[in-house]
């Protein structure tokens, strides 16, 4: 079936390095969503990415969709300690865009 | 707006108790989904539902049931619980028309079944 990967599982970073996580599926995607869960909480929705190459930002965040559109990936730039918790790639099912598959998450630790 | 709000927070059972979980949303939503969410895992569907009246299986259906019978509520029932539904549950909400798909979730149930 449908499969999504996401790495690295965990990462602990000093605050002020970057932070990359990359999500790859095993099927060509319509579109991707982003969501980052803090500890103890819920998934907040980040962002979708809907084209083939398509990157956008948010001040220290950088999305990127592949090219095939069957890898997207993460980026923050100079972490800090607001960006700990696990971030999860969510693209949805094939053929049921209401329906997502959630990847693993990659669990951010920052070390101030 | 409240959101999407989950009752209760935390709950105990017994093996072979059941229990409803209630979620409810005041953004008009549509789509309504419950999750489990288990250490170290991603969130796994467990129901969904399109509409009010109407309900679907996701992934792990086994030994939940759901109903939708407000636009505004979603229901999770679990008839007899057993020790591997000890879990934290979500519950999220989308709207049809907004292109992003997004969802909206609850804070969650934590459940643990002894």
């Amino acid at each position: 079936g449908q499969q999504v990967m996401q790495i690295p599982q965990y990462q602990h970073v000093q605050e002020g390095e970057d932070f990359t996580t990359y999500c790859n599926s095993s099927t060509t995607l319509s579109n991707i969503q982003w969501y980052k869960q803090r500890p103890g909480g819920h998934p907040v929705f980040l962002i979708q990415l809907v084209k083939s190459g398509e990157v956008k930002k948010q001040k220290r965040l950088t999305f990127q969709f592949g090219e095939a559109k069957k890898n997207s990936s993460l980026h923050i730039t100079a972490t800090q300690t607001t960006d700990v918790g696990t971030y999860f790639c969510a693209p949805p099912l094939v053929g049921n865009n209401r329906k997502l598959i959630w990847g693993l998450g990659t669990s951010l630790a920052v070390n101030p | 707006n409240a959101g999407v709000t989950q009752t209760p927070k935390f709950r105990v059972l017994k093996t072979g108790q059941s229990m409803t979980l209630l979620c409810a949303q005041d953004m008009n939503h549509e789509y309504m989904y419950w999750y489990r969410q288990d250490p170290g895992m991603g969130l796994r569907l467990i129901h969904y539902s399109v509409g009010e009246g109407t309900t679907a299986k996701g992934e792990v259906p086994d030994g939940y049931n759901v109903s939708r019978l407000k636009k505004q509520n979603f229901l999770l029932g679990l008839e007899s619980a057993a020790p591997s539904q000890t879990s934290v549950y979500f519950c999220a909400s989308s709207y049809f028309l907004d292109p992003t798909y997004e969802q909206y979730f609850g804070p969650g149930t934590r459940l643990t079944v002894t």
